[in-house]
């Protein structure tokens, strides 16, 4: 079974670039996140989507964050501008509703640098 | 609120030896989820193991056991006969399931585990 998959792996702009990153799931996962993960600490959810609903964007900074997901697969999270503070690793994750406590398995993560 | 601690920065062990995680949390909900992950240094995140609250044994799988201590709140990671594959930074999270706490899952600030040979 294929894991998450996330790209780019790396990625490297300058500050009020836009930059946009892609996830495909687990498939038949509906539940699907967005993480931001910087140097030394853990994960902090951004965005979660139950199907093609974000339910709780509550921590996306919405002036210059956005994400979508279309027919409930794929996602796309976007900053735009980026700034040098956004310079992380960005993970999705995905796990199938009421299966073991809604496990989460994770993608290999988008490197984001902002110069 | 809820919290997670991992009040290990960093441990070094000797290949072969068992090591022991610590992790504590804090949450008003009662019933909740916990989860170890292993991130390695390619960066991904690995799903170890996982204890409900309401379970009644300790989760085992494999090399990996949670000693889960309800009482104290805690939910520690004991790896036994440690390899070299085992060096990684190491995250304990948490999940309620209560409907304003069950859309997050929270992780401590890690432990990085470095096993010498």
């Amino acid at each position: 079974e294929a894991g998450v998959v996330q790209s780019p792996r790396y990625k490297i702009i300058e500050k009020k670039q836009p930059v946009a990153f892609w996830c495909n799931p687990i498939s038949g996962h509906n539940t699907l996140y967005w993480y931001l993960q910087n140097l030394g600490q853990g994960p902090e959810l951004l965005i979660r989507y139950e199907n093609e609903e974000a339910v709780d964007d509550s921590q996306l900074p919405k002036d210059r964050f956005s994400a979508e997901r279309l027919k409930g697969v794929d996602s796309t999270l976007k900053i735009q501008p980026a700034e040098l503070g956004d310079s992380a690793v960005y993970l999705c994750a995905s796990s199938l509703q009421g299966a073991r406590a809604d496990t989460q398995y994770f993608g290999p993560g988008t490197r984001l640098t902002v110069l | 609120a809820q919290k997670i601690t991992q009040t290990q920065p960093g441990m070094f062990v000797q290949e072969k030896e068992a090591v022991t995680l610590d992790c504590t949390y804090d949450t008003s909900d009662q019933s909740y989820g916990l989860f170890w992950y292993k991130q390695p240094s390619s960066g991904e995140m690995i799903f170890l193991i996982y204890q409900g609250s309401y379970d009644e044994q300790n989760a085992t799988e494999g090399r990996y056991s949670l000693n889960f201590q309800k009482a104290r709140k805690s939910a520690n990671l004991v790896i036994s006969a440690s390899q070299l594959g085992d060096s990684a930074m190491y995250f304990c999270a948490m999940r309620g399931f209560t409907y304003s706490s069950a859309s997050k899952i929270i992780f401590g600030s890690g432990t990085r585990l470095s096993i010498r040979p």
